[in-house]
């Protein structure tokens, strides 16, 4: 069964910073894995998508890598904003076949509460 | 891009009385939708996966006549919390896949449902 941890599980930082947010999961058979943002009583929204052949993904201020050896993942997020200040969670899908090109569902970690101070 | 809406966005009701929750795919047609439940300071736990026109398929411990999930066209799906209970009161939150993108989700922005 995968299992997604997500460290720290909070996150307070001054407005500039550069910072990392880890995930890391137990079974490296994964078809792709994601990265989201929630905001307080809201859905997700999606930042980034790796699958499971690439090693990284950028946009904007957010790099997102992936090591599905070792089975870990980091978001790294350049000149914090407190915009930025969120819920960051990350997400894997396995596949559900041998070849890895068919895929199943999502498994969350429990993500990381993020506050940017300015 | 993709959007995703739910209706209600909140919902407070007796213990007792059942609550429908519609999904929505509003640019794109949604072939597969999902509907999972978050906790306070949780992550997002799922329940169920439906395909348009079949049988809703529910995670091992949800119970499939309590939550009763409805994929009636490609662009709805409705959950119906019956007999709710306080228990029953969490954050439900619906996504979907299709159009372009088949592998990626796109969810909405989530019912937070009050039983009293």
């Amino acid at each position: 069964k995968q299992e997604v941890t997500q460290i720290p599980a909070a996150l307070s930082v001054p407005e500039g910073e550069n910072l990392v947010l880890n995930c890391s999961f137990t079974d490296s058979a994964i078809y792709n894995l994601q990265w989201f943002r929630q905001d307080p009583g809201k859905g997700l929204t999606s930042l980034l998508l790796i699958q499971s052949s690439q090693r990284e993904q950028t946009s904007g201020r957010l790099n997102a890598s992936l090591d599905k050896s070792s089975g870990r993942s980091t978001l790294y997020i350049a000149a914090s904003q407190p915009g930025d200040s969120a819920t960051y969670l990350c997400a894997v899908r396995r596949p559900t076949n041998a070849g890895g090109t068919s895929y199943g569902k999502l498994t969350f970690g429990q993500g990381t509460i993020l506050t940017v101070h300015p | 891009g993709a959007v995703v809406s739910q209706h209600p966005s909140r919902v407070i009701c007796k213990s007792g009385t059942s609550v429908k929750i519609e999904c929505r795919s509003l640019d794109f047609q949604a072939t597969t939708m999902f509907w999972y439940r978050q906790f306070p300071k949780k992550s997002l736990m799922l329940m169920a996966t439906s395909n348009e026109g079949s049988k809703a398929t529910y995670e091992q411990g949800v119970e499939k006549d309590k939550f009763l999930i409805n994929h009636a066209s490609l662009t709805l799906s409705t959950l119906t919390v019956t007999s709710a209970h306080p228990e029953d009161s969490s954050f439900y939150i619906c996504s979907a896949t299709g159009g372009l993108a088949e592998d990626t989700q796109y969810f909405g922005p989530g019912t937070r449902l009050t039983v009293l």
